[in-house]
């Protein structure tokens, strides 16, 4: 079945370092979708990527939606003690705008300051 | 972030017991989600609504049921609770004016004992 991969699972890195996830669909997407989720909290929607090789900045965060509309990826410049949490990235499950997702698994920042 | 009341917030509960989750919403749209939480599995789904009435199965359904008998509640229902059922349970929505994106209540902590 529809599959989300999502790497690497875990990241511990010092305040002012960068951070990459990534997020790997075994089918196409027509959008992709993060989420940050606090400790403790519910995940909350960050950015939608649509278009083939989307690249889309929110401060020190870029996202990144591959050529194929298969992988997508979320760059933290200069990681801050706010950044700590977990990101998802999400695709539709299926066809049809019913608002199903699959989820990766998230990836977990710990920022050291 | 849309009006999504999850209740309760945390419980505690013995194997063998039956448990209602219940979800309320004020945005009035159309599509709910229940998700569980764990460790390395992300947010899957459980089960999902159309609509008043009109449920459908999700990824992981098995022990679980559901009801909408009015477009703002979503009722989730642990048949007999066993302890592969501990875990944390958002609720989600989706609108018409929502785009792609869905939006989480502020989860249900349970623990089957």
């Amino acid at each position: 079945g529809q599959q989300v991969m999502q790497i690497p699972q875990y990241q511990h890195v010092q305040e002012g370092e960068d951070f990459t996830t990534y997020c790997n669909s075994s089918t196409t997407l027509s959008n992709i979708q993060w989420y940050k989720q606090r400790p403790g909290g519910h995940p909350v929607f960050l950015i939608q990527l649509v278009k083939s090789g989307e690249v889309k900045k929110q401060k020190r965060l870029t996202f990144q939606f591959g050529e194929a509309k298969k992988n997508s990826s979320l760059h933290i410049t200069a990681t801050q003690t706010t950044d700590v949490g977990t990101y998802f990235c999400a695709g539709p499950h299926g066809s049809g705008n019913t608002g199903k997702l699959i989820f990766g698994q998230g990836t977990t920042l710990q920022v050291k300051p | 972030d849309a009006g999504i009341t999850q209740s309760p917030r945390h419980k505690v509960t013995e194997t063998g017991t039956p448990v209602t989750l219940r979800c309320h919403q004020t945005e009035n749209h159309r599509y709910m989600y229940w998700y569980r939480q764990d460790p390395g599995h992300g947010l899957r789904l459980i089960h999902y609504s159309y609509g008043v009435k009109d449920t459908d199965k999700g990824e992981v359904s098995d022990g679980y049921s559901v009801s909408r008998s009015k477009t703002e509640d979503f009722l989730l229902t642990l048949e007999s609770a066993t302890s592969s059922q501990t875990s944390v349970y958002f609720c989600a929505t989706h609108g018409p004016l929502s785009g792609n994106t869905i939006y989480f209540g502020e989860g249900s902590w349970l623990t089957v004992v």
